[in-house]
């Protein structure tokens, strides 16, 4: 069974540091890009960025570059999300997702196939 | 900047009765011309994380039934929902993948409720 386990809650003040993870099994890690996906309290989708883990490609959406980082160990079959400085802004719940974006049968794969639950992050003073 | 609007951005439907939801992208000039058949849809209901319905356009992800159902090409999509059910009641939420550069565009969102 494919699951995608994510940290728990965090609560931190404006300019502070968060590494938040999103930990997979059920699956050849190296064979899947990992997405993360913001969304603030009672709003819509974002797409923040993707990595393959099998060579640490990593692309950004354009409000998030630069913003964050976004990494994985393939010993731990984890990515992360990180911030240098956080900001009230930045509250939100943060999902990781699998993306396949692999061919199967001349097709490409580009859907979000399994999500993890959501890392709530709170930024407050 | 792709831009993904769906309409409307709310709907209430009678149990039992068909609910579409409309899915339309604006490109830009960075829009990749085969990127139009790689939208999906997600459901997503209070306190969970979205769940994949349908990708390229049409196909049902398993265990998805058949009562919904995607169809659209090039810039106009539509998911529909048959015979609407209690448990239906969400947000809907297209989503376009675009290949060069590489990115993904979420719509705004749907809520779909029961008349």
């Amino acid at each position: 069974e494919v699951q995608l386990v994510q940290s728990g809650a965090e609560v931190k003040k404006p300019g502070e540091s968060l590494k938040i993870s999103c930990e997979t099994s059920g699956y050849t890690f190296t064979r899947f890009w990992i997405a993360w996906v913001r969304q603030v309290p009672g709003k819509g989708l974002e797409w923040m960025g993707i990595i393959y883990p099998a060579d640490s490609d990593t692309r950004y959406g354009p409000s998030f570059q630069g913003q964050v980082t976004i990494s994985a160990d393939k010993s731990l079959s984890t990515a992360f999300l990180q911030w240098r400085s956080l900001r009230a802004s930045d509250t939100a719940i943060y999902f990781c997702a699998r993306v396949p974006l692999f061919f199967t049968e001349n097709q490409l794969n580009t859907q979000f196939d399994s999500w993890g639950p959501g890392t709530l992050v709170t930024v407050s003073s | 900047d792709i831009v993904m609007t769906q309409s409307p951005d709310s709907l209430a439907v009678s149990l039992g009765e068909r609910a579409t939801i409309n899915c339309k992208s604006s490109p830009s000039v960075l829009y990749s011309a085969n990127s139009g058949k790689y939208l999906a849809w997600y459901q997503q209901k209070p306190g969970q994380p979205p769940k994949l319905l349908i990708y390229r356009t049409s196909i049902r992800e398993s265990g998805i039934p058949d009562r919904f159902s995607g169809s659209g090409s090039g810039t106009d999509f539509t998911l529909t929902i048959s015979n609407l059910q209690a448990e239906d009641v969400a947000v809907y939420y297209c989503q376009q993948y675009n290949s060069s550069p590489l990115m993904y565009i979420f719509g705004q969102g749907t809520k779909l409720e029961i008349k």
